[in-house]
């Protein structure tokens, strides 16, 4: 499709299990942008790709997220070990601007992960 | 530590009414504005990107003002729909280094038939 594609859109993981969140984002678009919406927060920054360079992760809160865009295209965002804190969406946009803070950015429907 | 408020959190209206909703923002080193509409189960759909003092922006019934003076932005709807029903979001950006949109909670609005 011409969007953001983010995939599961729903995951339950049991607390300590591991979980992956994958994002495709609109062809082109050079950067991208994870993001964790709790409930009754907004969306929080989590980290940055500038093609395949994470050029901020200053939002990740713990090491035990991790996140990659190795050929600069597709995305994927690891949480290891998850815990009941990590329940929240995850949202994942992308934009043609090389500034983080030009341009407009194009979401996915996000994935809801709960821990239980 | 950057902080975007957003009020009222939720607003009931009924079908007809027009309605209104506040973003504040720090006015110093302000960048952009930018409005999203986050229906439920779909993804944040951008409305608006304001960058001038003074902006005004329109898209149908819809409308968004901006001062930057005053680190203020107001969403206007007029003529309120069932499909308006969203959660409105409201982002900024700084021109101090290279930093990501800093979003709002947003405010959820419910049109009542």
């Amino acid at each position: 499709g011409a969007g953001v594609s983010q995939s599961p859109r729903y995951k339950v993981a049991k607390r300590g299990q591991d979980v992956a969140l994958r994002c495709d984002p609109i062809s082109g678009h050079v950067s991208l942008f994870w993001y964790q919406q709790a409930l009754g927060q907004g969306p929080e920054f989590l980290t940055y790709f500038q093609n395949e360079a994470q050029l901020d992760k200053s939002g990740l809160p713990s090491d035990r997220f991790f996140a990659e865009r190795p050929e600069g295209s597709v995305s994927t965002l690891k949480i290891q070990r998850t815990q009941q804190e990590d329940s929240a969406v995850y949202l994942c946009a992308s934009s043609l601007a090389l500034i983080l803070r030009a341009g407009e950015l194009f979401f996915g429907e996000g994935s809801r992960l709960t821990v239980l | 530590i950057l902080n975007v408020e957003q009020s009222p959190q939720s607003l009931h209206v009924q079908e007809g009414d027009s309605t209104n909703f506040t973003c504040s923002f720090p006015s110093s080193n302000f960048y952009a504005l930018h409005w999203y509409r986050w229906e439920t189960a779909k993804s944040p759909e951008a409305l608006f990107v304001m960058t001038l003092n003074g902006d005004e922006k329109k898209k149908g019934r819809i409308s968004a003002t901006l001062n930057t003076k005053e680190g203020y932005s107001y969403l206007y709807i007029k003529g309120s729909q069932p499909e308006d029903s969203a959660t409105y979001l409201c982002a900024f950006t700084t021109n101090s280094g290279n930093t990501p949109l800093v979003f709002g909670k947003g405010t959820r609005l419910s049109v009542i038939a």
